[in-house]
């Protein structure tokens, strides 16, 4: 089966502190990504990957940052918590695969409080 | 990607067939349409992805009219386990930024 692992199904951390948030995936996906949701906001992307050390923006990257230092592996950084980054955070993964398929793969989530 | 529009919500009832229409005005000649679900606190997952005509398989049904300007997801006969949000996407397997919309809410009543 395939499989998207989130590290951390819930987080608790005081504003000012540097997050985490690892997703490994076990399919040997090029790409993978990085959504927040929030109530009445559906998901919004962060960031993306499309290959090992290639990264790209989103539609809110403001205050994150990602690492891809292998394949299977996309970190999501928060540098200094704030209190607005309090959300779920879902991981994803998949192939990019001409005509039908290249679904995405969603992990379980990671819902980070900030205090 | 494609634009996509949906109904921010529906009410059904159980047993019901239940019919969630996506609009896609701008979609591209490569562009396939795929459909995911969200059960709370969960990751949305895959359910349909269809190009034309129709397409169905154990969970659902994807109905695509010939301009291909808009798509219905058809749930036969639902039960309280497919309340959730469902999410229509359109676009190439080369769009690496994969946006999602605000989905629609499916409540399935008793």
């Amino acid at each position: 089966d395939v499989k998207v692992t989130q590290s951390s199904r819930y987080l608790v951390k005081r504003t000012g502190e540097k997050v985490f948030l690892e997703c490994v995936q076990d399919m040997d996906h090029e790409n993978m990504f990085w959504y927040r949701q929030d109530p009445g906001l559906g998901l919004r992307l962060i960031y993306f990957s499309y290959d090992v050390k290639m990264k790209e923006k989103g539609d809110i990257p403001e205050g994150y940052s990602v690492s891809r230092e292998k394949k299977e592996r996309f970190s999501l950084i928060l540098e200094s918590a704030s209190t607005n980054q309090t959300s779920m955070y879902l991981c994803a993964s998949r192939t990019p695969q001409q005509g039908a398929g290249g679904e995405l793969f969603f992990g379980e989530g990671s819902r980070l409080t900030v205090l | 990607l494609a634009k996509t529009t949906q109904p921010i919500s529906m009410d059904s009832y159980e047993g019901q067939e239940v019919n969630i229409t996506c609009s896609h005005n701008n979609i591209a000649t490569n562009d396939y349409i795929t459909w995911y679900q969200q059960f709370p606190s969960q990751g949305p997952r895959f359910i349909i992805q269809g190009y034309k005509t129709k397409v169905t398989n154990e969970v659902a049904s994807l109905f695509i009219p010939a301009d291909r300007k808009s798509s219905t997801l058809s749930l036969p006969r639902v039960s309280l386990s497919d309340t959730a949000v469902y999410y229509c996407l359109v676009g190439d397997y080369r769009d690496d930024k994969i946006i999602f919309g605000k989905g629609t809410r499916l409540h399935i009543l008793p």
